[in-house]
């Protein structure tokens, strides 16, 4: 069954360093989405993507973030400049048509020190 | 209560014990979908109910909505060990592409 990858499981990174998190939706899939969930607190969205520019983004979602699909199967979330409130899972999902059933990857674990 | 808030909190049964969660929301929605999530793992799909269906199975999972009421219910039959981890309710407004995630309920089954 197709199923969203993501890379790394983990990551740690001193504050104030970039961050690349990588994500490989399903192959058929258009819409893709970043999502985050701080250490026992809710599933909280980020951004969705759609034709190759962003269709909707959070609060959160300032301009330390940005989000790039740079071939036909990666699309990934980069942080610039991470502060230790940026530790997080990091999950990616993706859905075939919106506002379908979105499948989410196993998610990166973000650590900032 | 908060946009997909579930209840209870947390849940304590003994194998083969049925497991009833609910979730309530705020706005109109098009989908709710349910989720679980081993601890510290991912988000595995479950099941989505669409705003004009009133109910809908999928396995031991019987899923209700009420639109009017703006809640849900996430139906466990003869749960198991395995099914110990938590469940998050997700709605989606139409015109909106983000999901909104409830806080959880955390379901613990003992063998």
């Amino acid at each position: 069954e197709p199923e969203v990858t993501q890379t790394p499981s983990h990551q740690v990174t001193q504050m104030g360093q970039e961050v690349i998190l990588r994500c490989v939706p399903i192959s058929n899939h258009l819409y893709f989405y970043w999502y985050r969930q701080i250490l026992g607190q809710k599933v909280e969205f980020l951004v969705s993507f759609y034709n190759n520019e962003i269709s909707e983004k959070s609060e959160i979602f300032d301009d330390q973030f940005s989000v790039e699909r740079p071939d036909g199967s990666n699309f990934t979330l980069k942080i610039r400049s991470t502060k230790l409130e940026d530790s997080a899972m990091y999950f990616c999902a993706s859905s075939e048509p919106i506002l379908e059933t979105q499948y989410f990857g196993p998610g990166t674990r973000l650590l900032v020190l | 209560s908060q946009q997909g808030e579930e209840d209870p909190q947390a849940l304590s049964i003994q194998e083969g014990e049925n497991a009833t969660m609910n979730c309530s929301y705020k706005t109109s929605i098009n989908n709710l979908q349910w989720y679980r999530q081993n601890s510290g793992r991912g988000l595995v799909h479950l099941i989505l109910i669409r705003s004009n269906e009133r109910e809908k199975h999928s396995g031991r999972l019987r899923v209700t909505l009420d639109t009017s009421k703006k809640s849900s219910s996430l139906l466990i039959t003869a749960s198991r060990a395995a099914d110990t981890a938590s469940y998050f309710c997700a709605t989606d407004e139409w015109g909106f592409q983000k999901l909104v995630f409830g806080t959880g309920t955390r379901l613990l089954v003992s063998p």
